[in-house]
Protein backbone atom coordinates (compact mmCIF):
# COMPACT_ATOMS: atom_id res chain seq x y z
CA UNK A 1 0.00 0.00 0.00
CA UNK A 2 1.62 3.36 -1.31
CA UNK A 3 0.45 6.25 0.94
CA UNK A 4 2.37 9.10 2.28
CA UNK A 5 4.84 8.19 4.02
CA UNK A 6 6.31 10.47 6.25
CA UNK A 7 9.48 9.90 8.57
CA UNK A 8 10.92 10.38 10.95
CA UNK A 9 7.46 10.20 13.24
CA UNK A 10 9.09 12.08 15.91
CA UNK A 11 12.06 14.36 16.03
CA UNK A 12 13.62 16.44 19.04
CA UNK A 13 16.15 18.66 18.07
CA UNK A 14 18.20 21.08 20.18
CA UNK A 15 17.89 24.78 19.55
CA UNK A 16 20.15 25.79 16.54
CA UNK A 17 20.18 21.94 15.68
CA UNK A 18 18.85 21.54 11.87
CA UNK A 19 16.16 19.32 11.15
CA UNK A 20 14.96 17.39 7.82
CA UNK A 21 11.92 15.89 7.37
CA UNK A 22 11.46 13.19 4.21
CA UNK A 23 8.49 13.09 2.09
CA UNK A 24 7.64 10.04 -0.02
CA UNK A 25 4.57 10.89 -1.98
CA UNK A 26 1.66 8.71 -2.61
CA UNK A 27 2.52 6.49 -5.85
CA UNK A 28 1.80 8.04 -8.99
CA UNK A 29 1.76 11.37 -7.38
CA UNK A 30 3.94 14.21 -8.45
CA UNK A 31 3.02 17.01 -6.79
CA UNK A 32 3.76 17.89 -2.93
CA UNK A 33 2.74 19.81 -0.36
CA UNK A 34 3.84 20.85 3.03
CA UNK A 35 1.54 22.05 5.60
CA UNK A 36 2.21 22.72 9.37
CA UNK A 37 0.45 22.81 12.58
CA UNK A 38 1.01 24.42 15.43
CA UNK A 39 -0.31 23.84 18.90
CA UNK A 40 -3.49 24.64 19.02
CA UNK A 41 -3.99 25.94 15.79
CA UNK A 42 -5.31 24.50 12.44
CA UNK A 43 -3.23 23.42 9.14
CA UNK A 44 -1.52 26.46 7.82
CA UNK A 45 -0.04 25.80 4.00
CA UNK A 46 3.77 26.20 3.59
CA UNK A 47 4.89 25.17 0.17
CA UNK A 48 3.79 22.91 -2.89
CA UNK A 49 6.32 21.47 -4.86
CA UNK A 50 6.49 19.61 -8.21
CA UNK A 51 9.48 17.05 -9.31
CA UNK A 52 12.82 19.61 -9.20
CA UNK A 53 10.03 22.46 -9.34
CA UNK A 54 9.37 24.48 -6.04
CA UNK A 55 5.47 26.15 -7.82
CA UNK A 56 4.37 27.94 -4.73
CA UNK A 57 6.39 28.59 -1.56
CA UNK A 58 4.14 31.92 -0.10
CA UNK A 59 3.62 30.02 3.37
CA UNK A 60 7.54 29.38 3.96
CA UNK A 61 8.89 31.57 6.34
CA UNK A 62 11.36 33.66 4.80
CA UNK A 63 14.40 32.05 7.11
CA UNK A 64 15.74 29.11 8.01
CA UNK A 65 13.17 27.23 6.03
CA UNK A 66 13.69 25.15 2.51
CA UNK A 67 11.97 22.43 0.73
CA UNK A 68 13.31 20.55 -1.98
CA UNK A 69 11.90 17.49 -4.31
CA UNK A 70 14.37 15.65 -6.63
CA UNK A 71 13.78 13.93 -9.45
CA UNK A 72 14.16 10.94 -7.24
CA UNK A 73 14.07 10.44 -3.54
CA UNK A 74 11.77 11.97 -1.41
CA UNK A 75 10.37 15.39 -0.67
CA UNK A 76 12.90 17.09 2.40
CA UNK A 77 11.59 20.15 4.39
CA UNK A 78 14.71 21.35 6.21
CA UNK A 79 14.69 23.67 8.80
CA UNK A 80 18.46 24.98 10.17
CA UNK A 81 18.99 26.96 13.53
CA UNK A 82 16.29 25.66 15.06
CA UNK A 83 13.77 27.25 17.59
CA UNK A 84 11.23 26.27 20.29
CA UNK A 85 8.65 28.09 18.16
CA UNK A 86 9.67 25.85 15.10
CA UNK A 87 8.17 22.81 17.61
CA UNK A 88 5.29 21.73 15.42
CA UNK A 89 3.86 18.77 13.10
CA UNK A 90 4.58 18.96 9.98
CA UNK A 91 2.49 17.24 7.57
CA UNK A 92 2.82 16.31 4.03
CA UNK A 93 0.50 15.86 1.18
CA UNK A 94 0.44 14.60 -2.45
CA UNK A 95 -1.80 14.64 -5.54
CA UNK A 96 -2.51 13.34 -8.65
CA UNK A 97 -2.54 16.63 -10.55
CA UNK A 98 -1.78 20.38 -9.49
CA UNK A 99 -5.35 21.12 -10.62
CA UNK A 100 -7.78 22.87 -8.69
CA UNK A 101 -10.41 20.05 -8.40
CA UNK A 102 -7.97 17.48 -6.69
CA UNK A 103 -7.63 16.30 -3.64
CA UNK A 104 -4.85 16.24 -1.33
CA UNK A 105 -3.89 13.28 0.74
CA UNK A 106 -2.16 13.69 3.98
CA UNK A 107 0.63 11.37 5.74
CA UNK A 108 0.57 10.54 8.89
CA UNK A 109 2.80 14.03 9.98
CA UNK A 110 6.05 14.15 11.85
CA UNK A 111 6.37 15.79 15.18
CA UNK A 112 9.14 18.53 15.44
CA UNK A 113 10.13 19.33 19.36
CA UNK A 114 12.89 21.67 19.73
CA UNK A 115 14.08 21.84 23.43
CA UNK B 1 -6.67 37.43 6.67
CA UNK B 2 -7.91 33.91 6.97
CA UNK B 3 -9.90 33.00 3.89
CA UNK B 4 -11.75 29.77 5.14
CA UNK B 5 -13.15 29.96 8.50
CA UNK B 6 -14.99 27.54 10.88
CA UNK B 7 -16.44 30.07 13.39
CA UNK B 8 -17.31 26.72 15.82
CA UNK B 9 -14.14 25.38 17.62
CA UNK B 10 -16.15 22.51 19.46
CA UNK B 11 -19.74 20.91 18.39
CA UNK B 12 -21.00 18.08 21.03
CA UNK B 13 -24.21 15.72 19.96
CA UNK B 14 -25.87 13.05 21.12
CA UNK B 15 -25.16 9.60 19.07
CA UNK B 16 -27.58 8.97 16.90
CA UNK B 17 -28.50 12.59 16.08
CA UNK B 18 -27.35 14.81 13.58
CA UNK B 19 -23.66 16.86 13.32
CA UNK B 20 -23.71 19.76 11.04
CA UNK B 21 -20.46 21.67 10.64
CA UNK B 22 -19.92 24.99 9.09
CA UNK B 23 -17.39 26.47 7.15
CA UNK B 24 -17.57 29.84 5.70
CA UNK B 25 -15.07 31.68 2.69
CA UNK B 26 -14.28 34.41 1.63
CA UNK B 27 -12.45 33.99 -1.46
CA UNK B 28 -14.13 33.85 -4.84
CA UNK B 29 -11.54 32.02 -6.91
CA UNK B 30 -12.82 28.84 -4.63
CA UNK B 31 -14.17 26.36 -6.68
CA UNK B 32 -13.57 22.95 -5.55
CA UNK B 33 -14.12 22.21 -1.40
CA UNK B 34 -13.15 19.52 0.80
CA UNK B 35 -13.72 18.16 4.05
CA UNK B 36 -10.81 16.04 6.25
CA UNK B 37 -11.30 14.38 9.51
CA UNK B 38 -8.25 14.61 11.94
CA UNK B 39 -7.87 12.16 14.97
CA UNK B 40 -5.22 13.22 17.64
CA UNK B 41 -1.43 12.44 16.84
CA UNK B 42 -2.64 11.60 13.14
CA UNK B 43 -2.47 13.05 9.59
CA UNK B 44 -5.73 14.55 8.07
CA UNK B 45 -8.26 11.65 5.79
CA UNK B 46 -9.95 12.85 3.38
CA UNK B 47 -13.96 12.52 3.88
CA UNK B 48 -15.80 14.54 0.66
CA UNK B 49 -15.46 16.78 -1.68
CA UNK B 50 -17.66 19.06 -3.24
CA UNK B 51 -17.23 21.03 -6.32
CA UNK B 52 -18.59 24.31 -7.07
CA UNK B 53 -20.91 23.74 -9.97
CA UNK B 54 -23.05 21.37 -7.45
CA UNK B 55 -24.55 22.02 -4.24
CA UNK B 56 -25.29 19.01 -2.99
CA UNK B 57 -22.43 16.02 -2.51
CA UNK B 58 -23.78 12.57 -0.68
CA UNK B 59 -21.45 9.88 0.54
CA UNK B 60 -23.07 7.33 3.07
CA UNK B 61 -23.62 9.17 6.22
CA UNK B 62 -21.49 12.22 5.16
CA UNK B 63 -23.75 15.32 3.32
CA UNK B 64 -21.56 18.10 2.05
CA UNK B 65 -24.28 21.29 1.43
CA UNK B 66 -22.57 24.10 -1.04
CA UNK B 67 -23.83 27.32 -0.56
CA UNK B 68 -21.98 29.32 -3.20
CA UNK B 69 -24.00 33.07 -2.75
CA UNK B 70 -23.40 32.84 0.59
CA UNK B 71 -19.77 31.54 0.51
CA UNK B 72 -21.23 28.99 2.83
CA UNK B 73 -20.85 25.05 3.10
CA UNK B 74 -21.63 22.60 5.66
CA UNK B 75 -21.02 19.09 6.56
CA UNK B 76 -24.09 16.86 7.95
CA UNK B 77 -22.84 13.53 9.79
CA UNK B 78 -26.19 11.50 10.24
CA UNK B 79 -26.50 9.67 12.50
CA UNK B 80 -23.25 10.60 14.12
CA UNK B 81 -21.29 7.85 15.96
CA UNK B 82 -18.80 7.85 19.03
CA UNK B 83 -16.49 7.05 16.35
CA UNK B 84 -16.79 10.20 14.10
CA UNK B 85 -15.39 12.30 17.32
CA UNK B 86 -12.84 13.94 16.15
CA UNK B 87 -11.62 17.41 14.48
CA UNK B 88 -12.65 17.88 11.43
CA UNK B 89 -11.18 20.77 8.69
CA UNK B 90 -12.67 22.53 5.98
CA UNK B 91 -10.55 23.19 3.19
CA UNK B 92 -10.88 25.01 -0.56
CA UNK B 93 -8.95 25.21 -3.27
CA UNK B 94 -8.64 27.36 -6.19
CA UNK B 95 -7.52 26.51 -9.66
CA UNK B 96 -3.86 26.45 -8.23
CA UNK B 97 -3.98 23.12 -6.68
CA UNK B 98 -3.04 24.30 -2.99
CA UNK B 99 -5.40 23.69 -0.34
CA UNK B 100 -6.66 26.54 2.31
CA UNK B 101 -7.93 25.55 5.27
CA UNK B 102 -9.47 26.31 8.41
CA UNK B 103 -9.10 26.18 12.04
CA UNK B 104 -10.88 22.94 11.93
CA UNK B 105 -13.88 22.07 14.59
CA UNK B 106 -13.63 19.37 17.16
CA UNK B 107 -16.79 17.27 17.43
CA UNK B 108 -17.92 15.21 20.08
CA UNK B 109 -20.07 12.57 19.98
CA UNK B 110 -21.74 11.22 23.04
CA UNK B 111 -22.97 8.18 23.48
Amino acid sequence: NAGVMQNPRHLVRRRGQEARLRCSPMKGHSHVYWYRQLPEEGLKFMVYLQKENIIDESGMPKERFSAEFPKEGPSILRIQQVVRGDSAAYFCASSLSGTGGNTIYFGEGSWLTVV
Amino acid sequence: DQQVKQNSPSLSVQEGRISILNCDYTNSMFDYFLWYKKYPAEGPTFLISISSIKDKNEDGRFTVFLNKSAKHLSLHIVPSQPGDSAVYFCAANTNAGKSTFGDGTTLTVKP
